[in-house]
């Protein structure tokens, strides 16, 4: 299994430009989330999603849309990109009811830098 | 939206020896889970540790274990026999309730040095 999968690695962008992070599981997730990581913040929650067709804000919702129109994808767009929102993107999934052994499971990061 | 300190955003352990990272939480709920991850420089997240708060058992894994003071809403990570692939940055996170889609609230994170 690939897990999380989230594309791309790395990407640069100007000011004012548009771009779509996406974020794919293959492990049949109900939950899925993204998070944005600065230095001294931790990670905060940007949107997530409770299943296929729906999305809520999280912390740090703007600037940012999202969208779930098929259950294994999700995918993060930045509009008009600011260079408040560089940082490093992290997606990750969970199955519907956290039980004992469930955990989250995390995409390996987008970094992405706006100048 | 329960909120997680950890306030030591930097500490050094030498190799073999034990370290012990702090965190605290804030919520109202009694049943609840609490975990460390560990992102060494790959930026990889890996899951150290977990602990639910039903259980008064503190979690154990290896070299890795916690002290779990629920009345206190402490949940602080001990780190023994310290390895250099122990440094890494270490977050605690509290993993919030339905109306946050059971999100995970994350500190703000320690960073681990290890010197031999």
């Amino acid at each position: 299994n690939a897990g999380v999968t989230q594309t791309p690695k790395f990407r640069v962008l100007k000011t004012g430009q548009s771009m779509t992070l996406l974020c794919a599981q293959d492990m049949n997730h109900e939950y899925m989330y993204w998070y944005r990581q600065d230095p001294g913040m931790g990670l905060r929650l940007i949107h997530y999603s409770v299943g296929e067709g729906t999305t809520a804000k999280g912390e740090v919702p703007d600037g940012y849309n999202v969208s779930r129109l098929k259950k294994q994808n999700f995918l993060l767009g930045l509009e008009s990109a600011a260079p408040s929102q560089t940082s490093v993107y992290f997606c990750a999934s969970s199955a519907t009811q956290w039980r004992y052994n469930e955990k989250l499971f995390f995409g390996s990061g987008t970094q992405l830098s706006v100048l | 939206a329960q909120t997680v300190t950890q306030s030591q955003p930097e500490m050094s352990v030498q190799e073999a020896e034990t370290v012990t990272l702090s965190c605290t939480y804030d919520t109202s709920e009694s049943d609840y889970y609490l975990f460390w991850y560990k992102q060494p420089p790959s930026r990889q997240m890996i899951l150290v540790i977990r602990q639910e708060a039903y259980k008064q058992q503190n979690a154990t894994e290896n070299r890795f274990s916690v002290n779990f003071q629920k009345a206190a809403k402490s949940f602080s990570l001990k780190i023994s026999d310290s390895q250099l692939g122990d440094a890494a940055m270490y977050f605690c996170a509290y993993r919030g309730d339905s109306n946050s889609g059971y999100a995970l609230n994350f500190g703000k994170g320690t960073s681990l040095l290890v010197t031999p």
